[in-house]
């Protein structure tokens, strides 16, 4: 299976501090992408990184993809209590239609 | 541009009984993927449809589970016979074409199966 795997399952932390939340994958991609799910809701996409890019940024977000080692994180700077929620990796596996999403990190950011 | 629409939002339904799951893409994709998410669990695929067409169905059950996509009108998940396990929440995604795009996800169905 090309479930990736995230870590840590969960994270708390005081708003303002930063969140990191890794990602790790089996095989080749054509791309990774990052989306967020708050409880009981659907998911709204964060961010896309080709399989050519090392580092994106989009406002408050930094996402890094490191193709040797299959994996990658998503840093969330000055974090807020709106930011709490679950983030999913989803991989687009090279030859596939679809993604193959991760376990997840539930994040609680505390006011 | 309304985003993509699934409906209904909660569905109950009996063991046994069907049912069925409805989504609209995005205006102008062709494109239309179903997940299911299990509670505190990840999205798993089920299959991909283009407008007439299943391209892949690789994470579908063999039984029970059915999808279409018609020409005219929303994509169609249909479950029969539902059995308690089947409770989950359906997400529908589309995308203007395949490969190295984003998916843009509709807001899910939860079904429940009493």
């Amino acid at each position: 299976s090309q479930q990736g795997e995230e870590d840590p399952q969960a994270l708390s932390i005081q708003e303002g501090e930063n969140a990191t939340m890794n990602c790790s994958y089996k095989t080749s991609i054509n791309n990774l992408q990052w989306y967020r799910q708050n409880s009981g809701r659907g998911l709204v996409h964060l961010i896309l990184i080709r399989s050519n890019e090392r580092e994106k940024h989009s406002g408050r977000l930094r996402v890094t993809l490191d193709t040797s080692k299959k994996s990658s994180s998503l840093l969330i700077t000055a974090s807020r209590a709106a930011d709490t929620a679950s983030y999913f990796c989803a991989m687009l596996q090279t030859g596939a239609n679809n993604l193959f999403f991760g376990t997840g990190t539930r994040l609680t950011v505390i006011p | 541009n309304a985003g993509v629409m699934q409906n209904p939002r909660h569905l109950v339904r009996r063991r046994g009984q069907e049912a069925r799951l409805r989504c609209s893409p995005m205006k102008g994709h062709s494109h239309v993927y179903w997940y299911r998410q299990l509670p505190e669990e990840g999205l798993k695929f089920m299959v991909y449809l283009q407008k007439e067409n299943i391209i892949d169905e690789s994470g579908m059950p063999k039984e029970r589970f059915s999808a279409e996509f018609p020409k005219e009108g929303p994509s169609i998940l249909r479950i029969q016979q539902v059995v308690r396990g089947d409770s989950a929440a359906y997400f529908c995604a589309s995308s203007p074409r395949w490969q190295d795009n984003e998916q843009f996800f509709g807001p899910g169905t939860r079904l429940t199966v009493l």
